[in-house]
């Protein structure tokens, strides 16, 4: 079972907002401000978009941004596109330095 | 541009071995970790291992460990990964990825290498 706890879905409507959270599930994760999201469209290579609970890489749209609130971190889709549609995985460096994966939450846009 | 390059698909037999190759360029070799991670057919992904160029030191999951071997040629540049005692629970598409320096993540992903287990 995954330290990082996402919904395995969430929808919207174009141009809409939505938010996909990712919950630490255990201690060894949820102390750090080490979250990053990461976006894959079907049958594609994963691409960071958020990094640092907060920072984007040059190059991703500033309609994606993320937060952290206690042992939650969240990403924003503001201004849903259709070509958002794909499945965005959380991850957490561990106490340990090891990596976790959220299980991965699938967008729907409607 | 930074470029993660990886070895072919490969099908192997229960109990075999793979080594996957992820060749890099663009960017000071020895002064990003790489990472590997891994994608069941239909799953998420995982983590498995870590590795420093050059240097060679690294770790794993734990549920990698004593399976996973992580080597690097600072001459061509390229890491390699070498998962033994396969099972079909080991069929997945393999990831190299370079680790964002002072980001604590990934920021460059290779293609990805599909492997299949099956007798």
């Amino acid at each position: 079972q995954s330290a990082l706890t996402q919904p395995p879905s969430v929808s919207g409507s174009p141009g809409q907002s939505v938010t996909i959270s990712c919950t630490a599930t255990t201690s060894d994760v949820g102390a750090f401000n080490h979250f990053s999201w990461y976006q894959q469209p079907p049958h594609t290579t994963p691409k960071l978009l958020i990094y640092e609970v907060t920072q984007r890489p040059s190059g991703v749209p500033d309609r994606f941004s993320g937060s952290k609130s206690g042992n939650t971190a969240s990403l924003t889709i503001s201004g849903l596109q259709a070509e958002d549609e794909a499945d965005y995985y959380c991850t957490s460096v561990t106490n340990s330095a090891t990596w976790v994966f959220g299980g991965g939450t699938k967008l729907t846009v409607l | 541009q930074v470029q993660l390059v990886q070895s072919g698909a490969e099908m192997k037999k229960p109990g075999a071995s793979v080594k996957i190759s992820c060749k890099t360029s663009g960017y000071d070799f020895t002064n990003n970790w790489i990472h590997w991670v891994r994608q069941a057919p239909g799953q998420g992904l995982e983590w498995m291992a870590i590795i420093h160029p050059g240097r060679d030191s690294g770790r794993s999951a734990r549920s990698f460990q004593g399976r996973v071997t992580m080597t690097s040629d600072t001459s061509t540049r390229t890491v390699y990964m070498e998962l033994s005692s396969l099972t079909s629970e080991d069929t997945a598409v393999y990831y190299c990825a370079r680790d964002l320096a002072g980001g604590w993540t990934f920021d460059v992903w290779g293609q990805g290498t599909m492997i299949i287990v099956s007798s």
